[in-house]
């Protein structure tokens, strides 16, 4: 099983849908990130957790809110999903070397 | 802000050709640097990394070494192969700073036989 477990894999929905991306890991890391990747735009970070009450914005925040559930769980979600947020998400771990451990993405698609 | 530019792909090469690529960075700090490759269809995986100036990074063949004076962090293999076609991401963590992990836009090999 992998380490860090995102799901869904992938999702189609509608704009103005409420969608949320969850991320699950087993590492017992602290921090937390969930970020997004766009072709020719490399990654770009949207939240990150030091621990369950320590959440901090990206930059690239705007239209996401995360909710740190325990140090294992930190889910991502778009209350009203517009087309421009059709991307990969990506969670990540961060051990203390700074090496990040990343899940196997979600690709979300808004119509 | 911290920043990482490398070089534009896509980078398509034959066989057992020599691979760089070229990264270099700003930082207010004293940066640790990274290289991440990501596989078709999956996430990115840690391939090397150096934690200070003068360390090489080096796994599966390639290796870069942390130049303080240029401030660069080059990729490079001797000798690709086929199953090396991959978007390569290069990456600082500057620890004086807030502790994100800034990517570069990858560059995408692709490495014919």
């Amino acid at each position: 099983d992998a380490d860090v477990t995102q799901t869904p894999r992938n999702r189609i929905t509608k704009t103005g849908k409420r969608i949320m991306l969850e991320c699950s890991q087993t590492k017992g890391h602290d921090r937390m990130y969930w970020y997004r990747q766009d072709p020719g735009l490399g990654l770009r970070l949207i939240y990150y957790s030091f621990d369950v009450k320590d959440i901090n914005k990206g930059e690239i925040s705007d239209g996401y809110s995360v909710s740190r559930q325990a140090q294992a769980k930190f889910s991502l979600s778009l209350e009203s999903a517009i087309p421009n947020q059709t991307a990969l998400y990506f969670c990540a771990t961060k051990d203390r070397t700074g090496e990040l451990f990343f899940g196997e993405g979600s690709r979300l698609t808004v119509l | 802000g911290d920043s990482v530019t490398q070089m534009e792909g896509p980078v398509t090469l034959s066989e057992e050709a020599f691979l760089t690529i070229n990264c270099t960075y700003t930082a207010t700090g004293y940066p640790s640097l990274f290289w991440y490759v990501q596989y078709p269809g999956e996430g990115l995986q840690l391939l090397l990394k150096a934690t200070k100036a003068d360390d090489k990074g080096s796994n599966k063949g390639f290796e870069a070494t942390y130049r303080k004076e240029t401030t660069s962090f080059h990729l490079e293999k001797g000798s690709v192969q086929v199953s090396d076609s991959a978007v390569y991401f290069c990456a600082l963590s500057d620890w004086g700073g807030s502790e994100k992990l800034v990517f570069g836009k990858g560059t995408k090999l692709t490495v014919n036989p």
